[in-house]
């Protein structure tokens, strides 16, 4: 049974770029929640999935989207990056989000240069 | 709003010795859980043990066990018999448990490690 899979592992981008990360649930979970941890800090909520709807929204910019699919994976998309984008990207997996049944994946680390 | 502070920032201990991690919090919810998650270098956020806050027993987990004080908000992680293969990133997390679509809220974590 796979877990939760993120790509990819590692990206680099330039000011002002756009990118795209994306996230697979483990089987069985239909949530995703995507949180961002900067270096040397404990990560914090971006925003979450169900049903393909952002369900809730943590304090971060519109430059922050996302989008779920049918087979209930995801992809979170940066807008005109800055160098404070610069972070671990975690996604999360549950079943109806229940954060007691949450499962991480491995991230995706970003860096702006 | 929900607020973690884990006001250590670095611990060490010695292999097969016990080790105990500090976490504060607040929150103004009746119901909710508290976690802590471990982040070894290959960064994959594993949970180590959860403790839901209507139960009085404290949550254990084989050598992890937590010292939850509710009225004190304090959520703290006893480590028996270190191992090697804790040196971590610990984090306590807190979430309402309330319906669906509840955020996890964490700590700046406490970076753990066991020398031999």
């Amino acid at each position: 049974d796979a877990g939760v899979t993120q790509s990819p592992t590692h990206l680099i981008k330039t000011r002002g770029q756009q990118v795209t990360l994306r996230c697979s649930p483990k089987s069985g979970h239909d949530t995703v929640s995507w949180y961002q941890q900067a270096l040397g800090q404990g990560p914090q909520f971006i925003f979450q999935y169900y049903e393909e709807e952002e369900r809730q929204r943590g304090n971060f910019p519109d430059r922050f989207s996302g989008h779920q699919f049918p087979n209930y994976s995801s992809e979170l998309n940066v807008n005109a990056l800055l160098l404070g984008d610069s972070a671990l990207y975690l996604c999360a997996s549950s079943f109806r989000g229940r954060v007691n049944e949450q499962f991480f994946g491995p991230g995706t680390r970003l860096t702006v240069l | 709003a929900q607020t973690v502070t884990q006001s250590q920032p670095e611990m060490s201990v010695q292999e097969a010795e016990t080790v105990t991690l500090s976490c504060t919090y607040d929150t103004s919810e009746s119901n909710y859980y508290l976690f802590w998650y471990k982040q070894p270098p290959s960064r994959q956020m594993i949970l180590v043990i959860r403790q839901e806050a209507y139960k009085q027993q404290n949550a254990t987990e084989n050598r992890f066990s937590v010292n939850f004080q509710k009225a004190a908000k304090s959520f703290s992680l006893k480590i028996s018999d270190s191992q090697l293969g804790d040196t971590a990133m610990y984090f306590c997390a807190l979430a309402r448990s309330q319906g669906g679509s509840e955020k996890l809220v964490f700590g700046k974590g406490t970076k753990l490690t066991v020398n031999p």
